[in-house]
């Protein structure tokens, strides 16, 4: 069974710019989580999606923003990006059935 | 509201000495409890879970992981350190009913000499 995909591994943007991130869950799952990590704050919880619809959302501003399609693949989206948003966004996805999340290798977003 | 505590930022120990890596946690209900593991550059692995039953718990690369329910506490263990072991863990734990998200520790860098 592949693993989780994110794409793309390494983003460098620019102050004030968007960025869309795309996380493909493993076949099945159906719960797509996203973390943000930054040496200072850890990891975050950003949100989590399960058939479409967002189930859980984190403590973030609403410049952060998420989708999930129908075939469980997700994407968020980071709109008037802050140097403060540099970080590895990691997605993950879990099953019904398996308690445990499985990760991605992560996005590296640098914001310049 | 769910918490993990990783009261040490590093762990150095030497390779073939047994190694410890703290938890504790706290939630309102019955714990669901991970370990996972980050090498540089990389996503999380999954190294193994506390859902019910024996309180030692054994998971992948021969680490083990005890739970203790009067200490709400969930600690990482090894006999034999291996250099390779060098990385950063993080604790986790999750709230039985309903779907509640995974929340993490700091997490815990380990560092393993030669």
């Amino acid at each position: 069974k592949a693993g989780v995909t994110q794409t793309p591994r390494y983003l460098i943007k620019t102050r004030g710019q968007q960025v869309t991130l795309s996380c493909s869950p493993i076949s099945g799952h159906r719960s797509v989580s996203w973390y943000q990590q930054t040496p200072g704050q850890g990891l975050q919880f950003l949100f989590e999606y399960f058939s479409e619809t967002q189930r859980n959302k984190g403590n973030f501003p609403g410049r952060f923003s998420g989708r999930q399609f129908s075939n469980s693949r997700s994407e968020m989206n980071v709109s008037t990006l802050e140097l403060g948003d540099s970080a590895l966004y990691l997605c993950a996805s879990s099953s019904r059935e398996n308690t445990e999340a499985f990760f991605g290798q992560g996005t590296r977003l640098t914001v310049v | 509201a769910q918490s993990v505590a990783q009261p040490e930022d590093q762990v150095n120990v030497a390779e073939g000495n047994p190694l410890t890596v703290k938890c504790t946690y706290s939630v309102s209900g019955n714990p669901y409890l991970f370990w996972y593991v980050q090498y540089p550059n990389r996503g999380l692995q999954f190294l193994l879970k506390y859902i019910t039953g024996d309180n030692l718990v054994k998971g992948s690369y021969g680490f083990e992981a005890e739970f203790n329910k009067s200490q709400t506490s969930f600690h990482l263990k090894k006999p034999s350190a291996l250099v390779s072991d060098s990385a950063l863990y993080f604790c986790a734990v999750r709230e039985w009913s309903g779907y509640s998200t995974l929340t993490f520790g700091k997490g815990t860098m380990l560092l393993v000499s030669p």
